[in-house]
């Protein structure tokens, strides 16, 4: 596609379901990066994947998160037993192969927001 | 630990004056640095970078940002406003000499041009 799409752009769910978010980013970018964004905050880092593995998981906030990249394409970002504190606008970001240097820009989708009742 | 801090929640400037948004980072090497900007409801947009080289960098839009090692500062400006520029805008950091990939971001500078 043109840009990285991400789905569902709104998920509301209640406390202690599963979630899952989607991004398919743009072809041909093998960097892969998911970012939380709460209210009056600039973007977390989550995790990077670089062609299927993850690379970077670090900002993973605990073992509720996981995210999966299986084919080196599409990502899906996995929450488990969901909590309030969960609500948010989870970004997904992709570079081309220049970019996995760090030196390249992102290209972030629209993000899906999520919210835990 | 690397991070950038924007002193400042909101900027506001009339349409045709200067502006500028203010960015300190903090890394141990020497930093990639990058400005996204924000619109309401769409995605983060690209601006530009600095990686090495002109300590000047021109991006998208009419914007520019110095990059002083001395005052380890990457401020956003732009000489004459427009109240399209009306945004969020974010500063971002990485820092190549260790092993991690994430851009570190600021908290965001909200943007309001004024007619």
């Amino acid at each position: 596609g043109a840009g990285v799409s991400q789905t569902p752009s709104n998920k509301v769910t209640e406390k202690g379901k599963y979630v899952e978010l989607r991004c398919d980013p743009i072809s041909g970018h093998t960097a892969l990066y998911w970012y939380r964004q709460s209210l009056g905050q600039g973007p977390e880092f989550l995790i990077y994947f670089q062609g299927t593995g993850a690379a970077d998981d670090s900002g993973l906030p605990n073992d509720r998160f996981f995210a999966v990249r299986p084919e080196g394409s599409v990502s899906t970002l996995k929450i488990q037993r969901t909590e309030r504190g969960d609500s948010a606008v989870y970004l997904c970001a992709s570079s081309s192969p220049r970019g996995s240097l760090g030196t390249g820009e992102l290209f972030f989708g629209e993000g899906s927001r999520l919210t835990v009742l | 630990a690397q991070s950038v801090a924007q002193p400042e929640d909101q900027v506001n400037v009339a349409e045709g004056n200067p502006l500028t948004v203010k960015c300190t980072y903090s890394v141990s090497g020497n930093p990639y640095l990058f400005w996204y900007v924000q619109y309401p409801n769409r995605g983060l947009q690209f601006l530009l970078k600095y990686i090495t080289g002109d300590n000047l960098v021109k991006g998208s839009y009419g914007f520019e940002a110095e990059f002083n090692k001395s005052q380890t500062s990457f401020h956003l400006k732009k000489p004459s406003a427009l109240v399209s520029d009306s945004a969020l805008y974010f500063c971002a950091v990485r820092d190549p000499s260790n092993s991690g990939y994430a851009l570190n971001f600021g908290k965001g500078t909200s943007l309001l041009v004024t007619p």
